[in-house]
């Protein structure tokens, strides 16, 4: 079974920097497009951007960029999102979350990670 | 960026009651949609890829349908562990864009 296990929950104070993690097992790695999705408390879900491990494509969602990097490190497997100014707003549980190559780029998400709590309090 | 209005926001059904939820396109994005069900406090599950195929191991009391701009996800009889929301998703265009959510819950 796919896994992608995500690092544990952040308390952060506005300002500082932050970078999680989500770390793809039981499948080919670079062989799948890794996304991040936004979940606000008590909202919906946002798409923010994917990332292709194998040659590192990277795109955004245009309400995302500039505000996060993502990265990727192949040679362990593992996907990640970077702030380096967080603000009260960035609150939220964020997922990873793995999508196969398709027609159009990307098919949808077909497995998710357990999400990552960060909160951002002063 | 293609918008996804999903309907109704919330609902409230008995046990073994028929669910419907629809999800329209504001553009064209032939069979490219998702359904996914999130429990509380859990992360979101693929139970309907490509409009209308059932995910493996998803039981068959939920089906999907629907191309182009209109999409329904149905839920045969409802179950007290269905109790969740319910998102669509494209997959058309980049950005993805999810429906903003269906509530389920037991009258």
């Amino acid at each position: 079974e796919v896994q992608l296990v995500q690092s544990g929950a952040e308390v952060k104070k506005p300002g500082e920097s932050l970078k999680i993690s989500c770390k793809g097992s039981v499948y080919s790695f670079t062989g799948y497009w890794i996304g991040w999705v936004r979940q606000m408390p008590g909202k919906g879900l946002e798409w923010m951007g994917i990332i292709y491990p194998g040659d590192s494509d990277t795109r955004y969602s245009p309400s995302f960029q500039g505000q996060v990097t993502i990265s990727a490190d192949k040679s362990i497997s593992t996907a990640y999102l970077q702030w380096s100014s967080l603000k009260a707003s960035d609150t939220a549980m964020y997922y990873c979350a793995r999508l196969p190559p398709g027609i159009n780029l990307v098919q949808g998400i077909d497995s998710w990670g357990q999400g990552t709590l960060v909160t951002v309090s002063s | 960026d293609i918008q996804m209005t999903q309907s109704p926001s919330s609902l409230s059904a008995s046990v073994g009651d028929r669910v419907t939820i629809t999800c329209q396109a504001s553009q064209d994005i032939s069979n490219y949609l998702n359904w996914y069900q999130q429990k509380p406090g859990k992360a979101p599950k693929l139970l309907i890829y490509d409009a209308s195929s059932l995910e493996t191991g998803v039981p068959s009391r939920f089906s999907g349908s629907g191309s182009g701009t209109d999409f329904t996800f149905t839920i045969s009889s409802l179950q007290t562990e269905d109790i969740a929301t319910y998102y669509c998703q494209q997959y058309d265009n980049l950005p993805l864009t999810f429906g903003g959510g269906t509530k389920v819950e037991i009258k």
